[in-house]
């Protein structure tokens, strides 16, 4: 079945400092890439939405220079929190749609980042 | 506009009891319809989905779902509970066709007690 990978699984790092997260489709081409954060117990939210060779959309609320987006290859797509502070703690879950057949999405076993 | 509600935060069972996960939509155009399972600290792991084919999904682990359209419905069941079915279950909705970001709905809890 259709693979999605995430590094790094979890990260702890000092305030003000930037973290970048991976997404890789491991066995199928995704033009678009999905960003989400979720807090505890709570669902996901979408942040934005990453297509690949373009500049992503993100969704409101969610500032675009704090979490830069790239998605360079059909099968890979970078999330990069810019001068992360305690609050950005969260748990990010990324997740690809296949770009052939329905389209469906697959999703990344996540990041947890911990801003100290 | 799209919405989703599952009817229940929290939904408790015995092992080798039946399992119903409600979910309810809203949706101006003929949707698709997604569960979605995630276990602690994990990524979403898809159960099944519904592609305006057959009504009744069947979906792994043996799960399936009912799309009813007159009810704006799409309940997940399993007809005999397992210990590792405890986990978080997402009801998810986009317009028809796939291509557009997936709505979620709150989650429903499911405990599974021996």
């Amino acid at each position: 079945g259709a693979v999605v990978s995430q590094h790094p699984s979890w990260v702890i790092c000092k305030s003000g400092t930037s973290v970048k997260i991976e997404c890789r489709s491991l066995d199928f081409q995704a033009t678009t890439m999905f960003w989400y954060r979720q807090f505890p117990k709570q669902s996901l939210m979408l942040m934005a939405t990453s297509n690949e060779g373009s500049k992503a959309t993100y969704e409101q609320g969610v500032e675009k220079d704090k979490f830069l987006i790239n998605h360079a290859s059909l099968t890979l797509s970078t999330l990069t929190v810019t001068s992360a502070h305690p609050e950005d703690s969260s748990f990010y879950i990324c997740s690809a749609r296949d770009s052939a057949g329905f389209g469906t999405q697959y999703f990344g076993p996540g990041t947890r980042l911990l801003v100290l | 506009a799209q919405s989703v509600t599952q009817l229940d935060s929290h939904v408790s069972v015995s092992e080798g009891t039946p399992v119903l996960l409600r979910c309810n939509y809203s949706s101006s155009y003929s949707p698709s319809l997604f569960w979605y399972v995630q276990h602690p600290n994990k990524g979403l792991q898809l159960l099944l989905k519904y592609t305006s084919a057959a009504t009744l999904v069947k979906g792994i682990n043996g799960f399936e779902a009912e799309f009813k359209k007159s009810e704006t419905s799409f309940h997940l069941t399993k007809p005999s509970a397992h210990m590792s079915d405890a986990a978080e279950y997402f009801c998810v909705v986009t317009p028809s066709g796939g291509y557009n970001k997936l709505i979620f709905g709150a989650g429903t809890r499911l405990a599974v007690h021996p």
